[in-house]
């Protein structure tokens, strides 16, 4: 079945520091994919979106790219800022049904 | 817009007790979903509506959990006699769905369910 694995947390880094969070998946069909963002005591925001292989997602200066054959989308933000912090979930959605999401990142920046 | 409206935000319960949650979706979003979150975990599924029709419901979802949405707008959550591991909060989310691709979904803030 769909599934969705991405790096545990928490990430912890600097200010400006380079971001990555890695976002593997397992699907039927031809999936979508997605990351969301949650802060404290929210819902989810979605924060990017790609529909095909090779589409590149961004906003708000994160982005990440569709890689069907390693099957990944790995979200990358040149330079964090504090206001950053928040827990990152990668989703998949394929055959217009549910969606599957990862089990979050914790992303800690301190200034 | 105003986005997903979910209600309540927060409700404290005994267990045993019924609790009802009430989500409005996005005025012209034909689909809605309710996932469930514990702390440190991705959503869950539960289930999700086209219109007034339940789709899927999760095989995870014990009978003490209905779901409805009766005239294709808002929807409602119920669980009957509430155990202290239902504690969670409870997502609700809309689309516009027609057809063409895999779209998004808005999650409204959600409603924090504690059983005491």
């Amino acid at each position: 079945g769909d599934s969705v694995t991405q790096m545990e947390g928490p990430v912890t880094l600097s200010e400006e520091a380079f971001l990555t969070i890695n976002c593997t998946y397992t699907a039927t069909g031809y999936p979508s994919l997605f990351w969301y963002v949650q802060y404290p005591g929210e819902g989810l925001q979605l924060l990017l979106k790609a529909t095909k292989a090779d589409d590149k997602g961004s906003n708000k200066g994160f982005e990440a790219t569709y890689r069907k054959e390693t099957t990944s989308f790995h979200l990358e933000k040149g330079s964090v800022q504090v206001s950053d912090s928040a827990v990152y979930f990668c989703a998949l959605r394929s055959n217009f049904n549910k969606f599957y999401f990862g089990s979050g990142t914790k992303l800690n920046v301190k200034p | 817009d105003t986005g997903v409206s979910q209600d309540p935000r927060h409700k404290i319960t005994k267990r045993g007790q019924n609790v009802t949650f009430r989500c409005d979706p996005i005025s012209e979003h034909n689909r809605l979903y309710w996932y469930r979150q514990t702390l440190g975990q991705g959503p869950e599924f539960l289930t999700y509506f086209q219109n007034e029709a339940q789709l899927e419901k999760s095989r995870l979802l014990s009978d003490r959990f209905s779901a409805e949405r009766p005239k294709g707008s808002f929807s409602t959550l119920e669980i009957q006699r509430t155990e202290q591991g239902d504690s969670a909060m409870y997502l609700c989310a809309s689309s516009l769905e027609t057809g063409g691709m895999n779209t998004e979904a808005f999650f409204g803030q959600g409603t924090r369910l504690t059983v005491v």
